[in-house]
């Protein structure tokens, strides 16, 4: 069985400042990782994924995550916050190598950035 | 936009009733899921579909039911209403293959 954890239901960063959310999961196989992003009263969008190819990848809006099997962890990370970030965080993971995709969610992250 | 449509956005109902939502996958993909989000159980995944046929199941209750048409659409049924089916009701398509879901905007149901 495939689980996340996202680790703070909610940061606060301010304008300009690092970005740093965390993200570890549990999977018994080779994992697919995701980040998706919910903007207020909307749907989610996909921000990047890994998918074995390059353990640091990068999604789009400066974002980027590293994939640390050791940690089995896939932080995500931007250099410089913007207003425009504040939004809901969601790291996902599936099963590789099957015919079923389906996401296991962590319960998300709030981001709020203060100017 | 991800290509994806769900209809309608938002649906309000009593107990006991039934509704039906409907996805519209991208055009090409094959593959549609649903998920269901609320303040108590984040998001979940419900059911697969590929191609017409359910490939996956999740926590989805037996209250629920969905089906793909030859189209690629998809339907959401949910039946004997409950206050706690209130929710975020999406759908994603993905193509062939491939791991990459595209989301939908969402059905927000409230249940009264």
């Amino acid at each position: 069985a495939q689980s996340v954890t996202q680790l703070g239901s909610h940061v606060s960063v301010s304008e300009g400042a690092l970005v740093l959310l965390r993200c570890n999961y549990s999977s018994s196989v080779p994992p697919y990782l995701f980040w998706y992003v919910q903007y207020p009263n909307q749907g989610l969008q996909l921000l990047l994924k890994y998918t074995s190819a390059a353990t640091l990848v990068k999604g789009i809006n400066g974002f980027e995550a590293e994939f640390k099997k050791s940690e089995t962890s896939f932080h995500l990370t931007k250099p410089s916050a913007h207003m425009s970030d504040a939004a809901e965080y969601f790291c996902a993971v599936s099963e590789s190598g099957g015919s079923n995709y389906k996401l296991t969610f962590g319960k998300g992250t709030l981001l709020t950035v203060n100017p | 936009d991800s290509g994806v449509t769900q209809t309608p956005k938002h649906l309000i109902t009593a107990t006991g009733q039934r509704v039906t939502l409907r996805c519209s996958p991208r055009s090409g993909d094959l593959s549609v899921y649903w998920y269901q989000q609320s303040l108590d159980q984040g998001l979940q995944f419900l059911i697969q579909y590929y191609n017409g046929e359910e490939r996956a199941k999740g926590n989805i209750l037996e209250r629920f039911s969905a089906q793909q048409f030859p189209d690629l659409h998809s339907e959401l049924n949910l039946s004997s209403l409950e206050l706690g089916d209130s929710a975020l009701y999406f759908c994603a398509s993905s193509g062939q293959g491939t791991d990459t879901q595209y989301f939908g905007p969402g059905t927000r149901l409230t249940v009264l």
